[in-house]
């Protein structure tokens, strides 16, 4: 069974401040890990994925993602925080269902930024 | 290209009502699958369709349902409403069927039961 934990449910960073969204996922197969965004009324936009090879996934708008095997963790990070980076952002993993796939998401975590 | 579609955008019903939910996925996208959102409950997956064939089914009762057509369209279908199944509905479109697929989502629809 898979499974994802999204530690914080609200974080609050000032511009320009290092934004770092926390998630771990629990996978009894080489996970696919992904990153969303969700903005007020709207679905969601992927920000970066993470299949195989290199580590450190890098996404849009800044954002960026390194895969921890070890640490079972893929924390989300962005160097410098922009007011319009205030959304929702939902961890997610998949993998190895065979013959259709189902993406397990996290709570969630608000990020808010103060000016 | 257009992306994922959902219709309608806000939907008011009572309860004990049916409502169906209609999801028309990217051009070319042959795997749509459904999501429910709620403050309380977060995302949680309702089914997933490939080829007209649900291929992945989440934990909800037999209340909520859906279909493939043959161009990809989805629909779902919730009967004999409940309050708790106010909610934004999210459909989400992939190229194929695959764990590493990323998933397109439409802007969802809100229903709100009375």
């Amino acid at each position: 069974a898979q499974s994802v934990t999204q530690l914080g449910s609200h974080v609050s960073v000032s511009e320009g401040a290092l934004v770092l969204l926390r998630c771990n996922y629990s996978s009894s197969v080489p996970p696919y890990l992904f990153w969303y965004v969700q903005y007020p009324n709207q679905g969601l936009q992927l920000l970066l994925k993470y299949t195989t090879g290199a580590t450190l996934v890098k996404g849009i708008n800044g954002f960026e993602a390194e895969f921890k095997k070890s640490e079972t963790s893929f924390h989300l990070t962005k160097p410098s925080a922009h007011m319009s980076d205030a959304a929702e952002y939902f961890c997610a993993v998949s993998g190895g269902q065979g013959g259709g796939f189902k993406t397990i998401f996290g709570a969630g975590t608000r990020l808010f930024v103060k000016a | 290209k257009a992306g994922v579609t959902q219709t309608p955008r806000y939907l008011i019903k009572t309860r004990g009502q049916q409502v169906t939910l209609s999801c028309s996925p990217i051009s070319g996208h042959r795997s749509v699958s459904w999501y429910q959102q709620t403050p309380g409950q977060g995302l949680q997956f309702l089914f997933e369709y490939f080829s007209e064939t649900q291929r992945n089914k989440g934990n909800f009762p037999g209340r909520f349902s859906g279909r493939q057509f043959s161009n990809s369209r989805s629909e779902m279908n919730v009967s004999t409403l409940e309050l708790g199944d106010s909610a934004l509905y999210l459909c989400a479109s992939s190229l194929t069927q695959g764990d590493k697929n990323i998933q397109y989502f439409g802007a969802g629809t809100r229903l709100s039961v009375l």
